[in-house]
């Protein structure tokens, strides 16, 4: 079965420092991978996803995202984060061949000024 | 684009009372997915669609839920009777066909049973 860890429940950072978000999965096939960002009493934002090809994802607001499958890693990076990218972030994968998403239990980012 | 349409935003009831959650999804997306959102729990599936059908259901809590999917433009996701651990926000989510389509969330209901 497919599944998600983000290990961290809250992540810190000063505006304008570089922000991560650390994902870890686990699939039996090929994986799909997404991120999603959450604000207060909204539904889950798409952001970006890694299907095949370069490593180095790109998305929405600035966020990148790197596919490493060595290490079955995919994290969220942005090199400089905002006070309204505070926010819960989550995310899932696919198997290839499944349309179940398995998403993580969410890391709640909190940009301080 | 209008995107997925959830109604209401908000519902409190007290216990026993039957509550009806609504979606559109977005046009011409072939599914459609149920979530229930807690602090304990996360972010949990409950049923998902495929062209109207229900495919996986095995995430609904027990029969006092239940969900229908009557044309490609509408969905309902019902609790009779409800409990006050139904509390929660539900969500729902569409994609088009394909693994490597993102399912697209509305803003949800929050559901209140006193």
């Amino acid at each position: 079965a497919q599944s998600v860890a983000q290990p961290e429940d809250q992540v810190n950072v000063a505006e304008g420092n570089p922000l991560t978000v650390k994902c870890t999965y686990s699939v039996s096939g090929n994986p799909y991978l997404f991120w999603y960002v959450q604000y207060p009493n909204r539904g889950l934002q798409f952001l970006l996803k890694y299907i095949t090809g370069d490593n180095l994802v790109k998305g929405s607001y600035g966020f990148e995202a790197e596919f490493n499958k060595s290490q079955t890693s995919f994290h969220l990076k942005k090199p400089s984060a905002l006070v309204s990218d505070s926010a819960l972030y989550f995310c899932a994968v696919r198997d290839s061949g499944n349309n179940r998403l398995a998403f993580g239990k969410g890391n709640q980012v909190v940009v301080i000024p | 684009d209008a995107g997925v349409i959830q109604s209401p935003r908000h519902e409190v009831t007290e216990m026993g009372q039957e509550v009806t959650l609504r979606c559109k999804p977005i046009s011409g997306h072939d599914y459609l997915f149920w979530y229930r959102q807690t602090m304990m729990r996360g972010l949990e599936l409950l049923i998902y669609f495929n062209n109207n059908v229900p495919i996986d259901d095995s995430g609904m809590p027990e029969d006092r839920f239940s969900a229908k999917m009557p044309n490609a433009s509408f969905s309902t996701l019902k609790i009779q009777p409800s409990e006050p651990r139904d509390s929660a926000v539900y969500f729902c989510a569409s994609s088009q066909e394909g693994s490597n389509q993102p399912q697209h969330f509305g803003d949800g209901t929050r559901l209140s049973i006193l």
